[in-house]
């Protein structure tokens, strides 16, 4: 399995500016978790999905941001219009829950580093 | 609402030198417990967990740590270190019952020197 695959990995632009960050979770996971760090906040849960249904959005900062999973396949985190203080790595990770696996543990993938200029 | 405390923020330790990273949890019940670890420019990989049964956990690269419910916590340790332990490392507890919302401590970096 190719892991979880997001892209870009890094990202230039300027404030004010929309920004779509993408996901390809591992094939079979059926939950999908957006994460944002930075070194003042650290490791920050934005979003969580599962089964393709947005269940907990409470970390995500404001409006300007928002999430998609069209399918179980595909995420995509956008934000409209970017600002500077976005600036930070994205991490995209999935996982397997309720099927009698390991559930509980998140493969992450190898994040978007995002600069707003 | 669960949480997670790494009081240290970063660590130094000689090449061949034990090392134990400290975590403390606060959940309700009992917990699943990660450590993850991230090198630099790179996403968490998980080195070990805990969900129940043996309180001593064996994990990837020679990592262990031991869950301690009298203590709140699930401290990593590593007999002798190598240089390429160096990164960072997160300890992380998850709800046992409901959706799987995992919180992340703010991290341990770690620094080894020869």
């Amino acid at each position: 399995d190719a892991g979880v695959i997001q892209s870009p990995r890094h990202e230039v632009t300027e404030m004010g500016q929309e920004v779509t960050l993408r996901c390809k979770p591992i094939s079979g996971h059926n939950s999908l978790f957006w994460y944002r760090q930075t070194m003042m906040r650290g490791l920050e849960l934005l979003i969580y999905f599962n089964n393709n249904v947005p269940i907990d959005d409470s970390g995500m900062p404001e409006d300007r941001f928002s999430a998609k999973m069209p399918n179980a396949s595909f995420s995509t985190l956008k934000i409209q219009p970017s600002e500077p203080r976005d600036s930070a790595v994205y991490f995209c990770a999935s996982s397997l829950e309720g099927r009698g696996g390991d559930k509980r543990e998140q493969f992450f993938g190898p994040g978007t580093r995002l600069t707003v200029l | 609402a669960q949480s997670v405390t790494q009081p240290d923020i970063h660590i130094t330790v000689s090449e061949g030198a034990s090392l134990e990273l400290r975590c403390n949890y606060s959940y309700g019940a009992t917990p699943y417990l990660f450590w993850y670890v991230q090198s630099p420019g790179q996403g968490l990989q998980l080195l070990l967990k805990y969900f129940s049964g043996d309180t001593l956990v064996q994990g990837i690269k020679g990592f262990e740590a031991e869950f301690k419910r009298s203590q709140s916590s699930f401290n990593l340790r590593k007999p002798s270190v190598h240089w390429s332990d160096a990164a960072e490392y997160f300890c992380a507890v998850g709800a046992s019952g409901g959706y799987q919302k995992v919180t992340f401590g703010i991290g341990t970096k770690l620094q080894v020197i020869p």
